[in-house]
């Protein structure tokens, strides 16, 4: 079975400084993808970024950016110049083999910016 | 385009009743999928449809049920609820035959609350 673990219930950042959120997964099948989703306290899931397990390069976009590890199986989310908006939960999360649709999320890191 | 579009926002129900929720894809996404958010177990998957057939089924008991329609509108119903119902429902769109890294295109969701 899969596993996305997020070991952060909890980040503080400033605001304009650069923030890492980890994220560790466990899968057995070497074709998976990975998406980074952003939950404001409106409660849309709101998606971010995505990493598949065949890319060759780290994703990218705009201010997220994805530290991508393969050998040590993490996908950690970095946001660059943090902005107060970013106040919000984060999700990693992981497709399931043979599913575009089904998805394994981890239990979210609450991010905090301060002005 | 319209994004994806859940009601009710909220609901109040007692334990015993049942509820049911609503869920408009975005135009031209034929897949829906639903999730339920507590801050116990986090996200888990609960069904998914596909041309107003059950595709996939999460670890819930059968008083979880859905229902697509012609027009990608799916419903959940929850019969006899229980105080560990109470969650935010989340449901999610894509678009069927797009490449492997098109995310889950998720709505506000509905927040239940059983009493």
């Amino acid at each position: 079975a899969q596993k996305i673990t997020q070991t952060q219930p909890g980040m503080f950042v400033q605001e304009k400084e650069a923030v890492t959120l980890d994220c560790t997964y466990d899968t057995s099948d070497p074709s998976y993808g990975l998406f980074w989703y952003k939950q404001p306290s409106s409660g849309e899931m709101i998606f971010l970024i995505y990493q598949g397990s065949y890319d060759q390069q780290n994703a990218t976009e705009g201010r997220y950016s994805l530290n991508f590890q393969k050998a040590r199986k993490s996908a950690n989310l970095v946001i660059s110049a943090s902005q107060l908006g970013d106040s919000a939960m984060y999700f990693c999360a992981m497709r399931e083999p043979g599913s575009n649709y089904k998805l394994t999320f981890g239990k979210g890191t609450l991010l905090t910016v301060n002005p | 385009k319209a994004g994806v579009t859940q009601t009710p926002r909220y609901l109040i129900k007692t334990r015993g009743q049942q509820v049911t929720l609503s869920c408009s894809p975005i135009s031209g996404h034929r897949s829906v999928s639903w999730y339920q958010q507590t801050p116990g177990q986090g996200l888990q998957f609960l069904f998914e449809y596909f041309s107003e057939t059950q595709r996939n089924k999460g670890n819930f008991p059968g008083r979880f049920s859905g229902r697509q329609f012609s027009n990608s509108r799916s419903e959940m119903n929850v019969s006899t609820l229980e105080l560990g119902d109470s969650a935010l429902y989340l449901c999610a769109s894509r678009l069927q035959g797009s490449s492997y890294n098109s995310p889950l295109h998720f709505g506000n969701g509905t927040r239940l609350t059983v009493t």
